[in-house]
């Protein structure tokens, strides 16, 4: 089945930092989705980009699908923004998503 | 709009109960998927219905798990015997369509065997 990478696995930020979180994936998409996991558990969907580029506030997202790859950018970092991110494909025929291990990010005041 | 909504929230029980999960997708949505979360295994899908009719189960880790989607707006997922090693958090989410939709995650149920 396709596989998922995601970099960094932690990532550590002073408050108003940037930074660029990695999801590779090992075959063709037709469904990309970045969530945001909470302290409290909850998956918040942050964009579902399967291609191209979108923005929404601090945060932005691009798919490159033919190097099969996508980048979530976070901007001016706030503690909030703390949690588990993840990125998570389905394949070409495929309603299932495929989770990525995750980026587990701090950002300290 | 209401999301996806998931009961119980938590549920504790012992080794060799039967356990049930519930799930109400969002109004509209005919494609419903429930996946678990573990430390070791990460996120993974369990089995998705569309239409009510289930279409892929092939995550479904063993016999003593089972769903069911009697019509659009109910699912449930029910162990029995449970095991310790089945203490996880099960997710529902929901997306419109057959082919390849955003999913929206419920808030999940935490569940622990003892």
């Amino acid at each position: 089945g396709i596989q998922v990478e995601q970099s960094p696995p932690d990532l550590i930020l002073q408050e108003g930092a940037n930074s660029t979180l990695r999801c590779n994936f090992s075959d063709s998409v037709n469904n990309l989705q970045w969530f945001h996991q909470n302290p409290w558990g909850q998956l918040i969907n942050l964009f579902y980009i399967p291609s191209g580029t979108k923005q929404n506030g601090r945060l932005s997202a691009t798919t490159v699908a033919t190097e099969r790859y996508s980048l979530l950018y976070i901007s001016s970092s706030q503690t909030t923004d703390s949690g588990v991110y993840f990125c998570a494909v389905g394949s070409t025929g495929f309603q299932k998503l495929v989770f990525g291990t995750g980026t587990r990010l701090l950002v300290s005041p | 709009d209401a999301g996806v909504i998931q009961s119980p929230r938590h549920e504790v029980t012992e080794m060799g109960q039967e356990v049930t999960l519930r799930c109400k997708p969002i109004s509209g949505h005919n494609s419903l998927f429930w996946y678990r979360q573990t430390m070791m295994r990460g996120l993974e899908l369990l089995i998705y219905f569309n239409n009510n009719v289930p279409i892929d189960d092939s995550g479904m880790p063993e016999d003593r798990f089972s769903a069911k989607m009697p019509n659009a707006s109910f699912s449930t997922l029910k162990i029995q015997p449970s095991e310790p090693r089945d203490s996880a958090v099960y997710f529902c989410a929901s997306s419109l369509g057959r082919r390849a939709y955003e999913q929206y995650f419920g808030p999940g149920t935490r569940l622990t065997v003892t």
